[in-house]
């Protein structure tokens, strides 16, 4: 069964603290994305990593760091979250040999107080 | 700079109609052009897909339209169902999916 978890689903933080979203998936895929949704914006590609190790920035990655030492795992830190974090964060994989077909999580909605 | 629009942002109509969506891109370089649907507090789906050598590309209900010339595309939905009701992306790809900002698509019965 094809599947991308994410944890946890829900998170309340205060403006400052540090923040861990967790990824994962079970189809061997190369190839992690974060993103993020806000309403009226789609989604924004954060970070993408094309392997263990091999990760580059995306669209709007100030502010986020990543973390991919296991090719099932891909973790999102946000160093001192800010108010303007509030958002769903969305992680997707896809195989390198159909990189156009992403299959995404559930979503954690994170607000920073 | 905004590499896929879409238009409208919101749409609804009656069960049974055809519902247009309309999207346009920037980069002529994208070479593969996914719509994903999503329903309230899910996640986005693959809901259909077409490549550029296409321009017309047909699952059940759902249709896109292609214009590489004019760099434009819409999803057409016919019979529509409340089912249907959902916010639509288009999106683009040349190694990075860029996504439009959505539809919201409603079906009144």
């Amino acid at each position: 069964d094809m599947k991308v978890t994410q944890m946890p689903r829900y998170l309340i933080k205060r403006m400052g603290e540090n923040v861990l979203l967790e990824c994962g998936q079970d189809m061997s895929h190369e190839t992690m994305y974060w993103y993020r949704q806000d309403p009226g914006l789609g989604l924004q590609l954060i970070y993408i990593s094309y392997d263990v190790d091999s990760n580059s920035e995306g669209d709007i990655p100030k502010g986020y760091r990543v973390s991919r030492k296991k090719r099932e795992h891909f973790s999102l830190i946000l160093d001192s979250a800010k108010t303007n974090q509030t958002s769903v964060y969305f992680c997707a994989s896809s195989s390198h040999f159909n990189q156009d077909t992403q299959y995404f999580g559930p979503g954690t909605r994170l607000l920073v107080l | 700079q905004q590499q896929v629009r879409q238009s409208p942002q919101s749409l609804t109509v009656w069960e049974g109609e055809t519902a247009i969506l309309n999207c346009s891109y920037e980069d002529s370089t994208f070479d593969y052009f996914p719509w994903y649907w999503q329903f309230p507090r899910e996640s986005p789906a693959l809901l259909i897909a077409i490549r550029p050598v296409s321009n017309k590309k047909e699952d059940g209900r759902f249709t896109i339209f292609f214009n590489k010339r004019e760099k434009k595309l819409s999803l057409h939905i016919t019979d529509s169902q409340p089912g249907d009701s959902a916010t639509y992306f288009c999106a683009a790809i040349f190694s990075v999916l860029y996504f439009g900002s959505g539809t919201k698509l409603t079906v009144e019965p």
